[in-house]
């Protein structure tokens, strides 16, 4: 079974400081790795995904993540937070194979709110 | 429209009713896929479909659930005696690939069983 794991519920940063909402995942095979952001009210919107290749994908927003396979993280970052990601994030993980593994499994979500 | 339609976007059902979400995902989106957010919580998968073939519905909960997508295109979540444990934030999904392609996702349907 495929799983993620989001340590964090919540992570507060200063405007213009570096952010980072980390996330692991287990599957059984070689994983495709999303991140999501949700804000009230709103369906998730895509920000970034992994499939294969360089390690480091950049995705919206100057939002991008590192997949580190030996330590099975995909952590979000970005160099310089605004108050306007304050958001609901959310990883997510599928796994290669096909067949009901074509399911995306999502992690509880972290909540970052950026201050002035 | 561009994005995946959602409605109603608002269900309030009393218990032991039957509601009925719709789902209209993108034109073109071979996939489509349903899960159930409850508050404060990520969102658990219940259902996927490939065009009109139900490929997984492992996640259904209980056999009060229903799903179709009769002609691969809009597709409709059925609960049927609606219980207080399946208030919840219903959201859709398409995809215009199963696998290595990101969902795209309606607003949801908020659904609140009195």
């Amino acid at each position: 079974a495929q799983s993620v794991a989001q340590p964090e519920d919540q992570v507060n940063v200063a405007e213009g400081n570096p952010l980072t909402v980390k996330c692991t995942y287990s599957v059984s095979g070689n994983p495709y790795l999303f991140w999501y952001v949700q804000y009230p009210n709103r369906g998730l919107q895509f920000l970034l995904k992994y499939i294969t290749g360089d390690n480091l994908v950049k995705g919206s927003y100057g939002f991008e993540a590192e997949f580190n396979k030996s330590q099975t993280s995909f952590h979000l970052k970005k160099p310089s937070a605004l108050v306007s990601d304050s958001a609901l994030y959310f990883c997510a993980v599928r796994d290669r194979g096909g067949g009901t593994a074509s399911k995306l499994t999502f992690g509880t979500g972290t909540r970052l709110q950026v201050t002035l | 429209g561009a994005g995946v339609s959602q409605s109603p976007r608002y269900k309030v059902a009393k218990r032991g009713q039957d509601v009925a979400l719709r789902c209209d995902p993108i034109s073109g989106h071979v996939s489509l896929f349903w899960y159930q957010q409850a508050l404060g919580q990520g969102p658990e998968f219940l259902t996927y479909f490939q065009n009109e073939a139900q490929l997984d519905k492992s996640g259904l909960p209980s056999d009060r659930f229903f799903a179709e997508r009769p002609e691969g295109s809009v597709s409709t979540l059925k609960i049927q005696r609606t219980q207080q444990e399946d208030s919840a934030v219903y959201l859709c999904a398409s995809s215009l690939t199963g696998f290595a392609g990101e969902l795209f996702f309606g607003e949801g349907s908020r659904l609140t069983v009195l």
